[in-house]
């Protein structure tokens, strides 16, 4: 199974309609962010959030808000989406311990604003 | 503020050849992390190499490595006897080494390798 899984995969809505894209994972990491990729942009920084009660906005925070429901699960939320929010979504994750230090990513998810 | 420059959009490589993606960054911190992600048609952000800055060893991983060069500030990925499947996205990503529980990773905009068979 995935370390990292996102809800949905793929989703087409509407401008105007509430939208929430998931994340769970099972790395046991501290540490969670959502980026957008738009092509030519690279991965921009929705959120991030370093345990279940720190959330921080990054550079495109606006019109998305996010919750840590519990150290595994993460969530973005479009409250109102507009067709400029159509954009590949990804979750990641990181260890604060770790020896690592890279991030780990889930899928993505595809959304569509019409 | 760091920054990460990919200043190739698109490259395309011969089956079997030797291609170089290029990747340059800014930031005034001495220790930190560098990382090369492919992202195949899957979508699937995969971690390809890593190289600490305080290594003067270049990494190597198989068929792929990197030429880092702290002073210039550049960390190019080579990708030896290309195949069909390293057509991809690969982004090039920094880290700074220290935990000041800030925001640390900053991604370059991508580079797509095509491969000819």
């Amino acid at each position: 199974d995935a370390d990292v899984t996102q809800t949905p995969r793929n989703r087409i809505t509407k401008t105007g309609k509430r939208i929430m894209l998931e994340c769970s994972q099972t790395k046991g990491h501290d540490r969670m962010y959502w980026y957008r990729q738009d092509p030519g942009l690279g991965l921009r920084l929705i959120y991030y959030s370093f345990d279940v009660k720190d959330i921080n906005k990054g550079e495109i925070s606006d019109g998305y808000s996010v919750s840590r429901q519990a150290q595994a699960k993460f969530s973005l939320s479009l409250e109102s989406a507009i067709p400029n929010q159509t954009a590949l979504y990804f979750c990641a994750t990181s260890d604060s311990g770790g020896a690592s230090y890279e991030q780990y990513f889930g899928p993505g998810t595809r959304l569509t604003v019409t | 503020a760091q920054t990460v420059t990919q200043s190739q959009p698109e490259m395309s490589v011969q089956e079997a050849e030797t291609v170089t993606l290029s990747c340059t960054y800014d930031t005034s911190e001495s220790d930190y992390y560098l990382f090369w992600y492919k992202q195949p048609p899957s979508r699937q952000m995969i971690l390809v190499i890593r190289q600490e800055a305080y290594k003067q060893q270049n990494a190597t991983e198989n068929r792929f490595s990197v030429n880092f060069q702290k002073a210039a500030k550049s960390f190019s990925l080579k990708i030896s006897d290309s195949q069909l499947g390293d057509a991809a996205m690969y982004f090039c990503a920094y880290r700074r080494r220290w935990d000041s529980g800030t925001y640390k990773y900053i991604f370059g905009t991508g580079t797509r390798l095509k491969v000819l068979a």
